[in-house]
């Protein structure tokens, strides 16, 4: 099946500065990856949906100065966190999609990301 | 998007056979139904899609009923390696805010011997 990576795996970081992560479709390519966040006990919570070559969209209520995504090819898409705070710290996920436009796509999910913000 | 709705955990005993069932009375027309499962801190792994009848695979089969309201997971024989959390998602074409998929609170299964 498709692989999805993420790098890194784990991350701590101090409070004020900036994490990014990185999600690669492995062996297809992906017109449109999504970014998670899970914090302990909890469900996933979509943050935002980024398509290649063009600007994400953000769920209500994720900051989008903050949590920048960056599509810029159709196997890479990074999440940088600014200014992490520890109450950033979470499990980060992303997910990738094959898009073909009026089909139903799969999609496939990296192993995440522990961001621990001191 | 289709909310859906869980048991929030259940036991098993290893061998038995587990039903989780979720309930998705807002499904669209376009809307496939798909259950995720997922361990402790990895990303969630696909586990079986259909649309509507009965769909089997090697690890699960996955019931829906006519109306399409609910589903159904079946997990034959359980091991202890099945205890995780099992998401049950609706989501449409690729189309739009519809290719979301959205994420319930997912039902926490735990197989003990």
């Amino acid at each position: 099946g498709a692989v999805v990576s993420q790098h890194p795996s784990r991350v701590i970081c101090k409070s004020g500065t900036s994490v990014k992560i990185e999600c690669r479709s492995l062996d297809f390519q992906a017109t449109t990856m999504f970014w998670y966040r899970q914090f302990p006990k909890q469900s996933l919570m979509l943050m935002a949906t980024s398509n290649e070559g063009s600007k994400a969209t953000y769920e209500q209520g994720v900051e989008k100065d903050k949590f920048l995504i960056n599509h810029a090819s159709l196997t890479l898409s990074t999440l940088t966190v600014t200014s992490a705070h520890p109450e950033d710290s979470s499990f980060y996920i992303c997910s990738a999609r094959v898009g073909e436009a009026g089909k139903y796509n799969e999609q496939f999910f990296g192993p995440g990301t522990r961001l621990t913000v001191l | 998007l289709a909310k859906t709705t869980q048991p929030i955990s259940m036991d098993s005993y290893e061998g038995q056979e587990v039903n989780i069932t979720c309930s998705h009375n807002n499904i669209a027309t376009n809307d496939y139904i798909t259950w995720y499962q997922q361990f402790p801190s990895q990303g969630p792994r696909f586990i079986i899609q259909g649309y509507k009848t009965k769909v089997t695979n090697e690890v699960a089969s996955l019931f829906i009923p006519a109306d399409r309201k609910s589903s159904t997971l079946s997990l034959p024989r359980v091991s202890l390696s099945d205890t995780a959390v099992y998401y049950c998602l609706v989501g449409g074409l690729n189309t739009g805010t519809a290719s979301k998929l959205t994420f319930g609170t997912g039902t926490r299964l735990q197989v003990t011997l």
